[in-house]
């Protein structure tokens, strides 16, 4: 149980473009979502969280315009990045709260995102 | 501001050592401390998660211990095998504004273990 899927697991596109990727929580309902990015090797940046049928809230630095969240339902979440530049390349990884366990959360399998 | 911190950065032993793995945090008001594994371009899996109210907690060969007042916590892992090769990642969740419920998770760097045959 507690499955979070991204999709697409990678993602080439060209600059100037926009690209989407999804998270969904498989099994389970997800009253919040979270969009983490991740550098090699560093460590998971929360970017974002997202509550269901509410806007996200973002975290400092991060430019809300460029990262469009949207959390239309209890098992869906979106991440668009819009106007992608080659330093949005990144791992970028979601996570979802169980609204029954409240204090766990399970994270997805991320979206390697290259923009040349 | 919540900081965590691990060490070492990475780590390479031989098969079947027994190896401790350490993280720190500079709040010790914590909801509760989890340990995970991330894989090669992979997401995370969750080994351990420990409450601020308990001590350890045990999955097979990992052990995590919580020391809250010291803000520390090790992972230890027992008779290691090449199949724990990964990046092991600490991450605390601190108590809301009020001090009442979860707040954020903040992930440590990560420690990088290599488990030669």
């Amino acid at each position: 149980g507690a499955v979070v899927s991204q999709h697409p697991s990678w993602v080439i596109c060209k600059s100037g473009t926009s690209v989407k990727i999804e998270c969904r929580s498989l099994d389970f309902q997800a009253t919040t979502m979270f969009w983490y990015r991740q550098f090699p090797k560093q460590s998971l940046m929360l970017m974002a969280t997202s509550n269901e049928g509410s806007k996200a809230t973002y975290e400092q630095g991060v430019e809300k315009d460029k990262f469009l969240i949207n959390h239309a339902s209890l098992t869906l979440s979106t991440l668009t990045v819009t106007s992608a530049h080659p330093e949005d390349s990144s791992f970028y990884i979601c996570s979802a709260r169980d609204y029954g366990r409240v204090y766990e959360q399970y994270f997805g399998p991320g979206t390697r995102l290259t923009v040349t | 501001k919540q900081e965590v911190t691990q060490i070492p950065a990475a780590l390479s032993v031989p098969e079947g050592e027994n190896l401790v793995l350490n993280c720190s945090f500079t709040d010790s008001a914590i909801y509760n401390l989890q340990w995970f594994r991330q894989d090669p371009g992979k997401g995370l899996t969750s080994l351990l998660l420990i409450q601020s109210s308990q001590r350890e907690q045990t999955s097979g060969r990992l052990n995590a211990s919580l020391d809250k007042s010291s803000g520390r916590s090790t992972l230890y892992i027992a008779a290691s095998q090449p199949g724990d090769s990964a990046t092991y990642l600490c991450a605390v969740r601190s108590l809301n504004a009020g001090g009442t419920s979860y707040g954020k998770l903040t992930f440590g760097q990560g420690t990088i273990l290599t488990v030669h045959p």
